[in-house]
């Protein structure tokens, strides 16, 4: 199994300020149709997960353009430009490369 | 408009069972595999088992598999996850997923139907 680990586990940003959020796979999430099947979602209580961010870089419908996706292979990055009060919540990459999907344990994003 | 309806969540003894639907609309059914994912209490997300579109192939994570059989119906664009043998662990809210056959894989998800297993 393909194993994302994430870091940090916890966030602590000012509002106004970027923040950074980073995964990484056990291996390579290349799939052989040559893409590289690596989301981010956010989790908000009362709410089921949302996509924000897939294959990497693409930003889903409605998504804000203060979100953005980076990364290639095994190491991938979650930036958020200048958090909003909105954006607390706990961030996930999933892997959907391979069976299982698998996801990183999870960032709790909090204001400072 | 995408949507995704579970249901059949509820309150179960440990070893009982119960079946899960997941109703989707608002998209080609049988054109994409669907998955299912569940978050237990204080616990991070956690993938399930998964449904190609024409059910040739199924997956399930090992913590499941044997007690859960995930299965389709693709005249009535429903998705079903059976969960026999249940235990304490499996308490979670339990969602349906849209997974590949288009993008965005994960795209669109249900609102989740709670299982609660306890005595």
């Amino acid at each position: 199994d393909i194993v994302m680990t994430q870091t940090p586990l916890s966030s602590p940003v000012t509002l106004g300020q970027p923040a950074s959020i980073s995964c990484r796979s056990s291996q390579s999430l290349v799939h052989s149709d040559g893409n590289t099947y690596l989301s981010w979602l956010q989790r908000r209580p009362g709410q089921p997960p949302r996509l924000l961010i897939y294959r990497i870089s693409n930003r889903f419908s409605g998504v804000p353009d203060r979100f953005s996706g980076s990364g290639t292979g095994t190491d991938f990055t979650l930036k958020i430009s200048r958090v909003e009060a909105e954006d607390v919540g706990v961030y996930y990459c999933l892997q959907a490369t391979d069976f299982p999907r698998t996801f990183g344990q999870g960032t709790k994003l909090e204001i400072k | 408009e995408v949507q995704l309806l579970e249901s059949g969540g509820g309150l179960v003894q440990p070893g009982g069972s119960l079946r899960l639907s997941c109703e989707a609309s608002g998209f080609s059914f049988t054109t994409y595999a669907m998955s299912w994912v569940r978050q237990a209490p204080g616990k991070g997300l956690e993938w399930v088992s998964g449904i190609d579109g024409s059910s040739d192939n199924t997956w399930s994570s090992d913590s499941v598999k044997g007690r859960f059989t995930i299965s389709r119906d693709n005249s009535k664009n429903t998705l079903y996850l059976q969960m026999n043998s249940l235990r304490a662990e499996d308490t979670a809210l339990y969602y349906c997923a849209r997974d590949y056959g288009g993008d965005p894989i994960f795209g669109y998800w249900g609102q989740g139907t709670l299982v609660t297993v306890s005595s």
